[in-house]
């Protein structure tokens, strides 16, 4: 089956630095990468979907320029949390899909701990 | 809009007991609808899928679910709990305005097995 991988798995930073999770498709082109956010206990919300190419499209409520999505090429997505603080730590679950499959294929997720 | 509702949040069985997660839709279109089970800490596994081919869909791990229109639910079931079950799992449904394949989740249902 296609695979998805995230990195890292998880990462600890200081309030105020900016973080990057990495989102990469391994054996099939992705047209699309969404990125998912998942507090504790909760259910996964769906912060943006990007695009190979072109500037993500992000959800009603999710700051623009605090959470950067980059789709540079058809393996690789990029979040970066920028001047992260203790609110932003989540589990961060990024999927791939490409136009001519109906199934999304999941990332095992990031872990963001801001202290 | 499209919305998924779990019903409760946690169920618990006994192990070789029956499994049945609630989970029922609203979608103004045919929808295709998924079970994902997460483990701790982890990303999202696909149990199975409904793409609007047959109604009964077999996934793995002996799971499966039946899509009923007139009830607009797709619960999902397992003959024989076993204790390697025990996960949290959610339903979602895929929404395919403006052309891509993003997924609108549930709230989760948290399943325990015990002995």
């Amino acid at each position: 089956g296609a695979v998805v991988s995230q990195h890292p798995s998880w990462v600890i930073c200081k309030s105020g630095t900016s973080v990057k999770i990495e989102c990469r498709s391994l054996d099939f082109q992705a047209t699309t990468m969404f990125w998912y956010r998942q507090f504790p206990k909760q259910s996964l919300m769906l912060m943006a979907t990007s695009n190979e190419g072109s500037k993500a499209t992000y959800e009603q409520g999710v700051e623009k320029d605090k959470f950067l999505i980059n789709h540079a090429s058809l393996t690789l997505s990029t979040l970066t949390v920028t001047s992260a603080h203790p609110e932003d730590s989540s589990f961060y679950i990024c999927s791939a899909s490409t136009d001519m499959n109906t199934e999304a294929f999941f990332g095992q997720g990031t872990r963001l701990t801001v202290v | 809009a499209q919305s998924v509702t779990q019903l409760g949040s946690h169920v618990s069985v006994s192990e070789g007991a029956l499994v049945l997660l609630r989970c029922n839709y609203s979608s103004s279109v045919p929808p295709y609808l998924f079970w994902y089970v997460q483990y701790p800490n982890q990303g999202l596994q696909l149990l199975l899928k409904y793409t609007s081919a047959a109604t009964l869909v077999k996934g793995i791990n002996g799971f499966e679910a039946e899509f009923k229109k007139s009830e607009t639910s797709f619960h999902l079931t397992k003959p024989s709990a076993h204790m390697s079950d025990a996960a949290e799992y959610f339903c979602a449904v895929s929404d395919l305005s403006g052309g891509y394949n993003k997924l609108i989740f549930g709230a989760g249902t948290r399943l325990a097995v015990h002995p």
